[in-house]
């Protein structure tokens, strides 16, 4: 069946340091990917998403690029902020995005 | 953009009692609502999908007796974890996606404790 495997945390990152959060995935058709953030306190939001191979995603600085060769979609930042600490989730939908299979999560902490 | 609300955010109970968590969508209607558990350093994972007006739909493993999903109107449905267990403890979130689109939202999870 359909996984999503990530990096294990937490990560701990000063401020304006360079960020990636590694994801694989095994799936048996064309999936969309996509990452999913969760700040303390609140639900899961929709960081950013691909669609098809070589797509790359991107919102609020973070971008992944859709690796069907390598089956990735390793998440990155330039230049991380404290405000972006939260849990960083991978994700895989097929058949649509409203059913997903989530990776593990990655809690990233930022310090200034 | 579409929000969903979750209560409680927190609950503790005691053994063999029931625990029922609401799953709201506040401006939107939803007829299809998914429910996740996860458990420590481990994925979330799908539950059932719920299904307004019909019974939900369980995955291979989830028992129905003992998780209980009303989905009694297009806005809200409800898990009703029965004769709660230690081993029931866990972090459980729903998503709804709007009619018409086919993102899903996620509610804010609960954490639930028994002890």
């Amino acid at each position: 069946g359909d996984s999503v495997t990530q990096m294990e945390g937490p990560v701990t990152l000063s401020e304006e340091a360079f960020l990636t959060i590694n994801c694989t995935y095994t799936a048996t058709g064309y999936p969309s990917l996509f990452w999913y953030v969760q700040y303390p306190g609140e639900g899961l939001q929709l960081l950013l998403k691909a669609t098809k191979a070589d797509d790359k995603g991107s919102n609020k600085g973070f971008e992944a690029t859709y690796r069907k060769e390598t089956t990735s979609f390793h998440l990155e930042k330039g230049s991380v902020q404290v405000s972006d600490s939260a849990v960083y989730f991978c994700a895989l939908g097929e058949g649509g995005y409203q059913k997903v299979t989530f990776g593990t999560g990655t809690k990233l902490q930022v310090i200034p | 953009g579409a929000v969903v609300s979750q209560h409680p955010s927190r609950v503790i109970c005691k053994s063999g009692t029931s625990v029922k968590i609401e799953c709201r969508s506040l401006d939107f209607q939803a007829t299809t609502m998914f429910w996740y558990r996860q458990f420590p350093k481990q994925s979330l994972m799908l539950m059932a999908t719920s299904n307004e007006g019909s019974k939900a739909t369980y995955e291979q493993g989830v028992e129905k007796d003992k998780f209980l999903i009303n989905h009694a109107s297009l806005t809200l449905s409800t898990l009703t974890v029965t004769s709660a267990h230690p081993e029931d403890s866990s972090f459980y979130i729903c998503s709804a996606p709007p009619q018409g689109k086919a993102e899903a939202f996620f509610g804010q999870g609960t954490r639930l404790t028994v002890v």
